[in-house]
């Protein structure tokens, strides 16, 4: 099994729409983060949470939410969906600030109509 | 504000020769670097980083990068490519001085490496 598990990972919806997606991992890693990827633009950053009650606003937050249910669980909400967040996300953590690589997802391809 | 830069959209290689994928960065500081592979429908795989010490790193699958302070780059190398490398490569920073802002890794836009047998 993965160690750092996205779901869905295709989703289609149409504009308007709320949506979650789901991140969870068995790494017992304290930090998690949620990336876009756009052709082009390489990944940019949602959101971070160092802990279950530490969340941080990344470079892109705008039309989006997140919430650290658990150390191991890190979910992104788009309330209402619109066709520029047509992208794909990943979710990633990390054991430590400043030294530690990033371990991904295998990621979630949304398309918003 | 941290940054990297890939200048190049795509690189193409023939099967076994060497390979460069070039990056350059801006940091306030001493920066810490990465290089991640993507390969089609997957996620992004940690190769290697530079943190301190020796300015090449070695990390999987053959690969090695050269730190260079005075010219702000971090160019990712392997002496024979494959026609397997064939992939997505991102180069990424971060600033430890960076203080209250983002905490997570900054990324360039990514190369296109294309092994051509």
């Amino acid at each position: 099994d993965a160690d750092v598990t996205q779901t869905p990972r295709n989703r289609i919806t149409k504009t308007g729409k709320r949506i979650m997606l789901e991140c969870s991992q068995t790494k017992g890693h304290d930090r998690m983060y949620w990336y876009r990827q756009d052709p082009g633009l390489g990944l940019r950053l949602i959101y971070y949470s160092f802990d279950v009650k530490d969340i941080n606003k990344g470079e892109i937050s705008d039309g989006y939410s997140v919430s650290r249910q658990a150390q191991a669980k890190f979910s992104l909400s788009l309330e209402s969906a619109i066709p520029n967040q047509t992208a794909l996300y990943f979710c990633a953590t990390s054991v430590s600030a400043n030294t530690g690589e990033l371990f991904f997802g295998e990621g979630s391809r949304l398309t918003v109509l | 504000a941290q940054s990297v830069a890939q200048p190049e959209d795509q690189v193409n290689v023939a099967e076994g020769n060497p390979l460069t994928v070039k990056c350059t960065y801006s940091v306030s500081g001493n920066p810490y670097l990465f290089w991640y592979v993507q390969y089609p429908n997957r996620g992004l795989q940690f190769l290697l980083k530079y943190i301190t010490g020796d300015n090449l790193v070695k990390g999987s699958y053959g690969f090695e990068a050269e730190f260079n302070k005075s010219q702000t780059s971090f160019h990712l190398k392997k002496p024979s490519a494959l026609v397997s490398d064939s992939a997505l490569y991102f180069c990424a920073v971060r600033d430890p001085y960076s203080g209250g802002g983002a905490d997570g890794l900054t990324f360039g836009k990514g190369t296109h490496l294309i092994i051509q047998p």
